[in-house]
């Protein structure tokens, strides 16, 4: 996994606050997916970017998250209004072309109080 | 729907040998992964079968029986530092060439 860049690696948010997760991708990865792990819990899908474009949402909520992956820049997962069971570790990973192997980075632990 | 099936926890001792199963009903098929994942850490990529058979990597293994939905991972030569969860997952054609994960198998090996 090494080459994906994550941070913060911890944030602490009270409730009602914004928090912004950031992803570099390997490099030479156009591919980006953003996940969820709640304790006790497997990974859970949330979305699917390439640049520019969102290729599949279907596992992100429909209120106060949404993701992006610009041009230039880390790809980024925003979370609005955060509520105590936004608290989560939330992992990015990258792949290049094809998505033969998919590196994940070290995550992003959310802590809401 | 999609469902990825596998055993919530497995024991074994030093030097043994653990095969972990791996159950899969997805409505597509594009490729089988394994993690290993450590407590607070990210999952490290250890195997990918796209095609049925045996895909043998040191110590580790992967197998894969399209037909049967089914795969399995395993360790040989087990040391203490593979305690730790082992992750299936899935790649299915209607996720794009995201992955679906099972939730994951936590191994503990003792001495």
């Amino acid at each position: 996994n090494a080459g994906v860049m994550q941070n913060p690696r911890h944030l602490v948010r009270r409730r009602g606050q914004e928090a912004r997760l950031r992803c570099s991708p390997m490099k030479g990865h156009s591919h980006v997916y953003w996940y969820r792990q709640l304790p006790e819990e497997g990974l859970k899908f949330m979305v699917y970017l390439q640049k520019e474009n969102i290729i599949d949402e279907s596992g992100m909520p429909k209120e106060r998250f949404s993701a992006e992956f610009p041009k230039e820049g880390p790809s980024i997962l925003r979370i609005q209004q955060v509520v105590r069971g936004d608290s989560a570790a939330y992992f990015c990973a990258s792949s290049g072309q094809g998505g033969n192997t998919i590196y994940f980075g070290e995550g992003s632990w959310l802590t809401v109080v | 729907g999609q469902n990825i099936d596998q055993p919530t926890e497995m024991t074994a001792t030093e030097g043994a040998i653990v095969q972990i199963n791996c159950t899969y009903q997805t409505s597509g098929f594009n490729g089988l992964f394994w993690y290993q994942q450590h407590a607070g850490e990210a999952p490290t990529f250890l195997s990918y079968n796209v095609l049925d058979g045996l895909e043998e990597k040191g110590r580790f293994s992967s197998f894969l029986s399209r037909s049967k939905g089914y795969s399995y991972l395993l360790l040989k030569e087990l040391q203490m530092k593979d305690s730790a969860s082992y992750l299936c997952a899935v790649r299915s054609n209607q996720a794009g060439t995201a992955l679906i994960f099972g939730k994951g198998t936590t191994l503990s090996v003792s001495s």
